[in-house]
């Protein structure tokens, strides 16, 4: 079975500053790995994500996440933070099933916290 | 792309009521959609995927009974609440299928009174 690991509940970061949020994660082979941030009682955004080819992924908002199969690892990170970016990231994880859409494993979440 | 919406965004229900929440996917056909459950402060809790023109697969724990999921066109889905109960209020958020990944809605907010 596979399992999301995000080790930070909550991380506090000054405004500008870089931000890098873990995610470790437990899978036979190499999985569909995505980022999701989710404002207050809002619904989860996409990120990024990775299937396959460059390790280094570019998502929205400035953000990117790089997967490193030696460590089961798909760390996100931002070169500058912005007040607009304190919210909960979660991480997830999807099996590779040809023909059928595979379902996500969450990590816990990482609240953000930014401080101005 | 990949928009979905989710109606009502809040409800409020006498306990005993049943209440219907839509799921629909706006500039996407969606053949596969997901209902998920989440407590405050915590992750998703998956409930059941729903197929277009198939049953619905139920996880673990989920009543089926209690928690109808219907699919009927390849934009909506739709999760009603059978006589809800105070310990069913929670958030409630749907995902809809495109090219392996899963775009989400903005959630539902229900409080079962």
């Amino acid at each position: 079975a596979q399992s999301v690991t995000q080790p930070d509940i909550h991380i506090t970061v000054s405004e500008g500053a870089s931000l890098e949020l873990r995610c470790n994660y437990s899978y036979g082979a190499t999985p569909y790995l995505f980022w999701y941030v989710q404002s207050p009682g809002q619904g989860l955004q996409l990120l990024l994500k990775y299937f396959s080819g460059d390790t280094l992924v570019q998502g929205i908002k400035g953000f990117e996440a790089e997967f490193k199969r030696s460590q089961s690892s798909f760390n996100l990170r931002k070169p500058s933070v912005h007040w607009s970016d304190a919210a909960e990231y979660f991480c997830a994880v999807g099996a590779r099933l040809a023909g059928t859409a595979s379902k996500l494993t969450f990590g816990t979440g990482t609240r953000l916290q930014v401080t101005l | 792309g990949a928009v979905v919406s989710q109606h009502p965004s809040r409800v409020i229900c006498k306990s005993g009521t049943s209440v219907k929440i839509e799921c629909r996917s706006l500039d996407f056909q969606a053949t596969t959609m997901f209902w998920y459950r989440q407590f405050p402060k915590q992750s998703l809790m998956l409930m059941a995927t729903s197929n277009e023109g198939s049953k619905a697969t139920y996880e673990q724990g989920v009543e089926k009974d209690k928690f109808l999921i219907n699919h009927a066109s390849l934009t909506l889905s739709t999760l009603t609440v059978t006589s809800a109960h105070p310990e069913d209020s929670s958030f409630y958020i749907c995902s809809a299928v495109l090219l392996e990944t899963q775009y989400f809605g903005p959630g539902t907010r229900l409080l079962v009174l």
